[in-house]
């Protein structure tokens, strides 16, 4: 079993739906979580970051962390055709940059227009 | 301010050549890594560096892998002799190491290994 699962799609809603991303991991060391966007043939770029259990919004975006169950998701609302991506959740022991992270291997967002 | 900056971004070469990756980290960050990406296994960690020194390498996947950093503004990954197996993209990613500070990612590096 991989330490990190993600479902990789692909997924395709239709413009202006919700969208929902999960992960499941297996390592209860994990305390840190993100949630990176990839555009092809670019590399990720952060869009969540989040510390713990409990909910952060950020626009439109919104990540969710239970650690109880090992489950994070990242909720995206009134979902744009510029959201079609690959979504990777990925998770670390220690704050800040001072670790490696560990991905899922991505989920495959398309949305119609 | 400029990104992570990797070179070259698409390399095509015959087995058993010496590759050579390059990055360029964001300029004050003190934290380096390198990650492989591969349809099979996703993104995963090679190794990474703080200050310059290698603190994990237990994800550099044979000793025919190497990485160095000789200053703060400049790391190689170096693969020789290099096999089709190691087709791949090569991402560099910087940080600093205070808590709440994310990882940037450069564009990655396209290896292909005919």
């Amino acid at each position: 079993q991989k330490e990190v699962e993600q479902d990789p799609g692909p997924l395709s809603v239709p413009e202006g739906a919700i969208v929902s991303l999960n992960c499941t991991y297996s390592n209860s060391a994990f305390q840190y979580f993100m949630w990176y966007r990839q555009y092809s043939r670019k590399g990720p770029e952060l869009l969540m970051y989040t510390y713990s259990s409990g909910n952060k919004e950020d626009g439109r975006f919104t990540a969710q962390v239970d650690k109880s169950s090992k489950y994070i998701s990242l909720f995206i609302r009134d979902s744009q055709p510029s959201d079609s991506a690959t979504y990777l959740c990925a998770m670390t022991r220690l704050g800040g940059g001072a670790d490696g992270l560990t991905f899922g291997k991505g989920t495959h967002l398309i949305i119609q227009p | 301010d400029a990104g992570v900056i990797q070179s070259p971004r698409h390399e095509v070469t015959e087995m058993g050549q010496e590759v050579t990756l390059r990055c360029k980290p964001i300029s004050g960050h003190d934290y380096l890594f390198w990650y492989r990406q591969t349809m099979m296994r996703g993104l995963e960690l090679l190794i990474y560096f703080n200050n310059n020194v290698p603190i994990d390498d237990s994800g550099m996947p044979e000793d025919r892998f190497s990485a160095k950093m000789p200053n703060a503004s400049f790391s190689t990954l170096k693969i020789q002799p290099s096999e089709p197996r190691d087709s791949a993209v090569y991402f560099c990613a910087s940080s600093l190491s205070a808590t709440g500070q994310p990882q940037h990612f450069g564009d990655g590096t396209r290896l292909s290994i005919l």
